[in-house]
């Protein structure tokens, strides 16, 4: 099935460091979110974006929802330990199929303390 | 309950093998969605429900695939003749709401490993 392209695949930094994440797909998107995996457990919502062109904060996560509304961006500010995992993008529809989220491959996140 | 529930965690079954996997949704949310991920890749959808209705199985690989929600709260995705192509996580998410605009919450997922 379709999965949006997420990148980079991985990343490995220092604590401390900042850190960004992009996603872009081909088709336009009503709702851009962002969620984080720990390994085990499910996605856990992050920042959800509504418009185009907005910025979203959520503690030292900051989102944005790309003009053309098929991209959005996720920055980290000064990255700790329990930032890893795996962040996923997902972007959602309006119109008949708007309850269904497709998902990005992931971004895997490792902080080097 | 505070979250999604889903059992078993961790599933290991034979080719061939007959599997029942469980989603136990918030309490109250309508909306219950079964996603699939395989490993290195995003969830890919399944199936949705709103309240006991399937509306969407558009996402289920074959049809060997069958979920159900008989009362509108617990659902069941069963898998039958399991074939190797099957080892994934899968995930349950439930929503308050019919969309997803606001996100959805996942449980904790069941790992098939099908051997």
């Amino acid at each position: 099935g379709q999965q949006l392209n997420q990148s980079p695949q991985s990343m490995f930094i220092q604590e401390g460091e900042d850190v960004s994440m992009n996603c872009t797909s081909s088709s336009i998107f009503n709702t851009w979110l962002w969620y984080k995996q720990d390994p085990g457990e499910g996605p856990v919502l992050l920042i959800a974006l509504y418009k185009a062109g907005e910025l979203t904060s959520n503690g030292r996560l900051t989102a944005q929802f790309g003009i053309t509304r098929k991209d959005s961006f996720l920055n980290i500010s000064a990255s700790i330990p329990s930032d890893v995992g795996i962040y996923f993008c997902a972007g959602q529809r309006s119109g008949g199929s708007n309850y269904k989220l497709t998902f990005g491959k992931g971004t895997l996140l490792t902080v080097n303390p | 309950g505070a979250g999604v529930s889903q059992s078993p965690r961790y599933k290991v079954a034979k080719r061939g093998q007959d599997v029942a996997l469980r989603c136990d949704p918030i309490s109250g949310h309508v909306s219950l969605f079964w996603y699939q991920q395989a490993l290195g890749q995003g969830p890919e959808f399944l199936t949705y429900f709103q309240n006991e209705a399937q509306l969407d199985k558009s996402g289920l690989p074959s049809d060997r695939f069958f979920a159900e929600r008989p009362e509108g709260s617990v659902s069941t995705l069963k898998i039958q003749r399991t074939q190797q192509e099957d080892s994934a996580v899968y995930l349950c998410a439930s929503s308050l709401v019919p969309s997803a605009v606001y996100g959805y919450t996942f449980g904790s997922g069941t790992r098939l490993t099908v051997v």
